[in-house]
C-alpha cells in the first residue's frame, strides 16, 4: 500500500556535521510537511511545499535548516551544522491538496536524530 | 486563527473501561477535525476525521468522536479500552493546507 518513506530512520552525528533527511511522499500527493517532534516542545512544523514550491519555512531556524524538493519524489531536510539542540524525531507528511477542501496529511515513520 | 486544546496531558484506564479524550477547537469558521495515534516509535496515524458531513464519526479500531459546535468540541471515545490502545493521541484542525496540532494525550491502559 502507499505510505511515506523517510531514510534514514536512526541518524547519530556530531555537533558540527552535516545531517540530511529524505522523504518520499506517496505518489499523487502535491503537499509535503516537515514536524518535528520533542518532549518539550511537541509537534512542531517546519516547513511545508505545494507542487514542490516552498509556501511557508517560517518554523526553521533558517540560519542552518534547509528544506527543498528536487523533484515530485523526493523532500530534503538539510541540517548544517548540527547542533544538540537539533535532537529530536522528524517526520515528513504528505497529503493532496483539494483546493475546495482540506488537506488530509499522510505522516513518514519518521528519522530520530541525535547530536552529540 | 485555528487552534486545538487537549485537556489532560495523561489518561489512565482500566482495561475494558471507557475512553474519553478531550479536545476543543477554536475556529472562526467550520473546521474540519481529526484524531491522529501515535504509537511508540512511530509516525501519527489518522483515527478519524470530521469533513462536515455527519457529526458522529467513526473511525479504525472501535474509536468514535462527535463533534458539538455548540461546545466547540470534539471528544474521542471508546466504549472499552485494550491493551493495544497505549498511546498517545492528537487532535488537529484546519481550514485549507496546514494541520494545527494539540500537545497530545498519552493513554494508559491498566490491566
Amino acid at each position: 500500500d502507499a505510505r511515506v518513506t523517510q531514510t534514514p530512520r536512526h541518524k547519530v552525528t556530531e555537533m558540527g556535521q552535516e545531517v540530511t533527511m529524505r522523504c518520499q511522499p506517496i505518489l499523487g500527493h502535491n503537499t509535503v510537511f516537515w514536524y518535528r517532534q520533542t518532549m518539550m516542545q511537541g509537534l512542531e512544523l517546519l516547513a511545508y511545499f505545494r507542487n514542490r514550491a516552498p509556501l511557508d519555512d517560517s518554523g526553521m531556524p533558517k540560519d542552518r535548516f534547509s528544506a527543498e524538493m528536487p523533484d515530485a519524489t523526493l523532500a530534503t531536510l538539510k541540517i548544517q551544522p548540527s547542533e544538540p539542540r537539533d535532537s529530536a524525531v522528524y517526520f515528513c507528511a504528505s497529503g493532496l491538496d483539494r483546493l475546495s477542501s482540506y488537506n488530509e496529511q499522510f505522516f513518514g515513520p519518521g528519522t530520530r536524530l541525535t547530536v552529540l | 486563527a485555528q487552534s486545538v486544546t487537549q485537556l489532560g496531558s495523561h489518561v489512565s484506564v482500566s482495561e475494558g473501561a471507557l475512553v474519553l479524550l478531550r479536545c476543543n477547537y477554536s475556529s472562526s469558521v467550520p473546521p474540519y477535525l481529526f484524531w491522529y495515534v501515535q504509537y511508540p516509535n512511530q509516525g501519527l496515524q489518522l483515527l478519524l476525521k470530521y469533513t462536515s458531513a455527519a457529526t458522529l464519526v467513526k473511525g479504525i479500531n472501535g474509536f468514535e468522536a462527535e463533534f458539538k459546535k455548540s461546545e466547540t468540541s470534539f471528544h474521542l471515545t471508546k466504549p472499552s479500552a485494550h491493551m493495544s490502545d497505549a498511546a498517545e493521541y492528537f487532535c488537529a484542525v484546519t481550514l485549507g493546507i496546514n494541520l494545527f496540532f494539540g500537545t497530545g494525550t498519552r493513554l494508559t491502559v491498566i490491566p
